[in-house]
C-alpha cells in the first residue's frame, strides 16, 4: 500500500547496533502500529500511537522504543539490537473510526548478525 | 483473552476448486473479526471483516467468509480458486477496549495449476 511507506525496506546490522525503522502515511488516519512477523508467529503488536500524544506498548515492547513526530509518522528503535530481533517489521495505520480496517506498510526485513 | 485460531499452517487447492481456510475464535461479548492476506514481499491487505448483519461477509477478490456463532468460527472461503490467490491468509480479532488487532498464524494457501 503505496499510501504507507516505510524505510528502510531491508537492513542487515550488527548485534548492539541502535536502528531506526520510519513509517509515514498519506492516508490523513489518526491511528499507527508497529507489529514484527515471524514465522509460524503471526503478527505481533509491538507499539500503538492513537495520536501524537498517545503511544502505548504492544504485547513485545520491550528492547523497542518508538516516537511519534506528527500525525503521518511513527518510527521504530531498537536501542541495542540483538539477533533475536530479526524479523519482518510493519507499520499500519487505521482510521479513528470504530472497526475500520488496518492498512499496512510493505515491511522492513530487519536482520541482525 | 481474545485469541484467534488458524489450525491449518497449509492449505493445497486445485485450481478452480472451492476453498476454504479456517479460523476459530474466543472473545468475550460479540466478536469483530477480519481478514488479511499477504502476498510475497508485500504488507497485508484487508479482505473483509465481520462486525454484526449476515452471516456471510463478501469481501474483495471473490472472497467471503462465513461467520457461525455457535462454532465460534469464522472460515474464508472462494467458490472456484485461482493460481494468483496463493499467499498468506490471517485472520484477526479486534480488542473491544483498543483498536488492536489479534492476528493467527497465518496459513499458507497454495493453489496448484
Amino acid at each position: 500500500d503505496a499510501d504507507v511507506t516505510q524505510t528502510p525496506r531491508n537492513r542487515i546490522t550488527k548485534t548492539g547496533k541502535r536502528i531506526m525503522l520510519e513509517c509515514s502515511q498519506t492516508k490523513g488516519h489518526d491511528r499507527m502500529y508497529w507489529y514484527r512477523q515471524d514465522p509460524g508467529l503471526g503478527l505481533r503488536l509491538i507499539y500503538y500511537s492513537f495520536d501524537v500524544k498517545d503511544i502505548n506498548k504492544g504485547e513485545i515492547s520491550d528492547g523497542y522504543s518508538v516516537s511519534r513526530q506528527a500525525q503521518a509518522k511513527f518510527s521504530l528503535s531498537l536501542e541495542s539490537a540483538i539477533p533475536n530481533q530479526t524479523a519482518l517489521y510493519f507499520c499500519a495505520t487505521s482510521d479513528r473510526l470504530n472497526n475500520q480496517p488496518q492498512h499496512f506498510g510493505d515491511g522492513t526485513r530487519l536482520s541482525i548478525l | 483473552a481474545q485469541s484467534v485460531a488458524q489450525p491449518e499452517d497449509q492449505v493445497n487447492v486445485a485450481e478452480g476448486n472451492p476453498l476454504t481456510v479456517k479460523c476459530t475464535y474466543s472473545v468475550s461479548g460479540n466478536p469483530y473479526l477480519f481478514w488479511y492476506v499477504q502476498y510475497p514481499n508485500r504488507g497485508l491487505q484487508f479482505l473483509l471483516k465481520y462486525i454484526t448483519g449476515d452471516n456471510l461477509v463478501k469481501g474483495s477478490y471473490g472472497f467471503e467468509a462465513e461467520f457461525n456463532k455457535s462454532q465460534t468460527s469464522f472460515h474464508l472461503k472462494k467458490p472456484s480458486a485461482l493460481v494468483s490467490d496463493s499467499a498468506l491468509y490471517f485472520c484477526a480479532v479486534r480488542d473491544r477496549g483498543t483498536d488492536k488487532l489479534i492476528f493467527g498464524t497465518g496459513t499458507r494457501l497454495q493453489v496448484f495449476p
